[in-house]
């Protein structure tokens, strides 16, 4: 089955809102979470990352919050701009063996003025 | 910053065709990947490998092959190729085992047609 799932495959906000990316996953051994970017016909890039040690990371615009409990975890962007415009992955894996990163099915935001 | 290079970037080929992708990492990393993305499924192993004459599948290897010949290269291999496919392929590597953080390069697309 899909280890990481974001359920939402496209996304719309506002210039100035907050965008909030979902996902989900389903192995508790998961420890080490990551948001990936894509532009159209480019290449992914790590965007942001976190292990499971900690609730919440900030860098910039961007906000990732874990939900252990709920094996959740999102990708807040405040201030959102066209140039957020992109494919968003989600991705988790288990730091502590050589395990494989396992992406989920991505959702396209479009950050529209 | 990890330099990955994939040739061809574009290629088309029928079916049953005999299609080798290449990768190669300039940055002495360890870890290779190859990963096809579809729509609907966000990016999904082929196979990896962490060093030259290692092979290690993915979650999707049916159809591919593998082969790393040096550190620096790696390389996909289709021997009978299908539409199934039919896909957008990335090559990663990474420094440290288990991929926490992923440089990609910037694809090939390829169609069997």
């Amino acid at each position: 089955g899909q280890q990481v799932k974001q359920s939402s495959p496209s996304l719309t906000v506002q210039e100035g809102g907050i965008s909030i990316l979902n996902c989900d996953y389903e192995n508790d051994m998961f420890d080490y979470f990551a948001w990936y970017k894509k532009y159209p016909d480019n290449s992914p890039t790590l965007l942001i990352s976190v292990r499971s040690n900690v609730d919440k990371r900030e860098d910039g615009r961007l906000t990732v919050f874990l939900n252990k409990s709920g094996k959740h975890f999102s990708l807040h962007i405040t201030a959102s701009q066209p140039e957020d415009t992109a494919v968003y992955l989600c991705a988790a894996r288990i730091s502590s063996s050589f395990s494989k990163l396992v992406f989920g099915q991505g959702t396209s935001l479009s950050v529209v003025p | 910053e990890a330099a990955v290079t994939q040739s061809p970037r574009n290629k088309v080929t029928v079916t049953g065709g005999n299609v080798t992708l290449s990768c190669r990492q300039t940055n002495s990393h360890n870890y290779m990947y190859w990963y096809r993305q579809d729509t609907g499924h966000g990016l999904r192993l082929i196979h990896y490998s962490y060093g030259a004459g290692n092979l290690q599948i993915g979650d999707v290897p049916d159809g591919y092959k593998a082969t790393r010949t040096t550190q620096e290269d790696f390389f996909l291999l289709l021997e009978l190729a299908s539409p199934s496919q039919t896909s957008l392929y990335f090559c990663a590597s990474s420094p440290d085992w288990g991929g926490n953080t992923l440089y990609f390069g910037a694809g090939t697309r390829l169609s069997v047609l």
